[in-house]
């Protein structure tokens, strides 16, 4: 699995944007972008997966430039119920042989 | 969605006895599970892969005698922490490829387990 960078912290207001930025510089031609968000002594949550350009959901969106060489989470107007730790992962198609595995993550908190 | 129901929730033991911990998908068939632990403000770390019908692939450093795993049907597998100890104590947390997203290294996780071993 290519490996990841993201900042360890960062801070945010209620109603604010937030973007977190991924870097994964040895991305391969078949991995997928997937991000991850987990609260406390909880079980992480899958938010948004993407390949190229521009993804959105109903909770993110997630933009790729075109060299894929790093990835951009957005949650629009965060609120306190945002606050958790973001995961960004990279690998390929899920297969029997593939492994998993998180970097640090992103530890997002929310100030009223 | 897909859902991955993880039992128990909480488990508080005395040292030198063994927990199972059970990892069942509810609404898809998993061949294949992750064992992760977690301790507190750290990342998740892998430590074996369960294969249903087969032998499991551990982690490197994690001992497999002292966590064995068992994946005897598609929809379970279970974690058992053999002769517990107080360094054993984490969040045990399972997770299983499907679900949400488009399917490609995508995994639906357990709510986890938190043993706490005296």
């Amino acid at each position: 699995l290519a490996k990841t960078t993201q900042p360890i912290s960062m801070d945010s207001y209620e109603g604010q944007e937030v973007n977190i930025t991924c870097s994964h510089n040895n991305i391969a031609t078949n991995d997928y972008i997937t991000w991850y968000q987990q609260f406390p002594s909880q079980g992480p949550r899958f938010i948004i997966q993407g390949y190229k350009t521009k993804v959105t959901n109903e909770v993110a969106s997630l933009f790729i430039p075109a060299d894929r060489k790093s990835s951009t989470l957005s949650l629009p107007r965060v609120s306190l119920s945002d606050t958790a730790v973001y995961y960004c992962l990279v690998g390929e198609g899920y297969s029997s042989a593939s492994k998993i595995i998180f970097g640090s993550g992103t530890r997002l908190s929310i100030r009223p | 969605g897909a859902v991955v129901s993880q039992h128990p929730s909480w488990v508080i033991c005395k040292s030198g006895t063994s927990v199972k911990i059970e990892c069942r998908s509810l609404d898809f068939q998993a061949t294949t599970m992750f064992w992760y632990r977690q301790f507190p403000k750290q990342s998740l770390m892998l430590m074996a892969t369960s294969n249903e019908g087969s032998k499991a692939t551990y982690e490197q450093g994690v001992e497999k005698d002292k966590f064995l795993i068992n994946h005897a049907s598609l929809t379970l597998s279970t974690l058992t922490v053999t002769s517990a100890h107080p360094e054993d104590s984490s969040f045990y947390i399972c997770s299983a490829p499907g679900g949400q997203g488009s399917g490609a290294n995508v995994l639906t996780f357990g709510a986890g387990s938190r043993l706490t071993v005296l």
